[in-house]
């Protein structure tokens, strides 16, 4: 089993839906991030968070450290969100341990 | 964007031969890293950096070794590469002693197919 669980691994959606993506992990961590990486292969890092909720622009993130489960959502989608989102875990001296990603496709 | 570039951007060689990928960066960040990506595994670490000199060894390290000489460069290296090397791989940077700038910024990855 991964110690970093993302789901779906595929998701498909209309413009302008509502987007949520789970990640649950299994080990202790310091933070997570979220991650972007486009259909040409560059990663972008959207927000690292240890507790609580991050919002940037349409994208939001929370943290459940507890439950040990985090959420990236998505509001008003657009075909340009189509990537692949990461979820990775930080574990000691700053290395990631990252989910498989999720394929969002978002079409016009 | 961060001034992270990696050398050469794709590479074809032969099975036996020494390979090195070159990650250079402009941020004087402290933390180099090395990933290699491939489908169905996801991102994982091979190697990383916390100083000159400093390095130690990821999760996927067999048969890859690194060096790094300055700040600004990571070095690595494939002794012998072997078709199961035939990847992405991805460097990254990061400064943690700086409050609210930990996150990873990411080069744009190199392309090796060994034959």
């Amino acid at each position: 089993k991964n110690e970093v669980e993302q789901s779906p691994q595929n998701l498909t959606a209309q413009e302008g839906e509502f987007i949520t993506i789970n990640c649950s992990y299994s080990v202790g961590i310091s933070a997570l991030h979220w991650l972007q990486q486009h259909p040409g292969g560059g990663i972008v890092s959207l927000f690292m968070l240890s507790s609580g909720k991050k919002k940037h622009g349409r994208l939001i993130a929370t943290i459940n450290i507890q439950e040990k489960h985090s959420s990236l959502h998505i509001t008003a989608s657009h075909p340009r969100d189509s990537a692949v989102y990461i979820c990775a875990v930080v574990q000691g001296a700053q290395k990631l341990v990252f989910g498989q990603g999720t394929r969002l496709t978002i079409n016009p | 964007d961060a001034g992270i570039t990696q050398s050469p951007r794709h590479k074809v060689t032969e099975t036996g031969t020494p390979v090195t990928l070159r990650c250079h960066q402009t941020e004087n960040h402290r933390y180099m890293y090395w990933y290699r990506q491939d489908p169905g595994h996801g991102l994982r670490l091979i190697h990383y950096s916390y100083g000159v000199k400093d390095t130690d060894k990821g999760e996927v390290s067999d048969g890859y070794s690194v060096s790094r000489s300055k700040t600004e460069d990571f070095l690595l290296t494939l002794e012998s590469a072997t078709s199961s090397q035939t990847s992405v791989y991805f460097c990254a940077i990061s400064e943690p002693a700086n409050v609210g700038l930990d996150t990873q910024y990411f080069g744009p990855g190199t392309r090796l197919t060994v034959l």
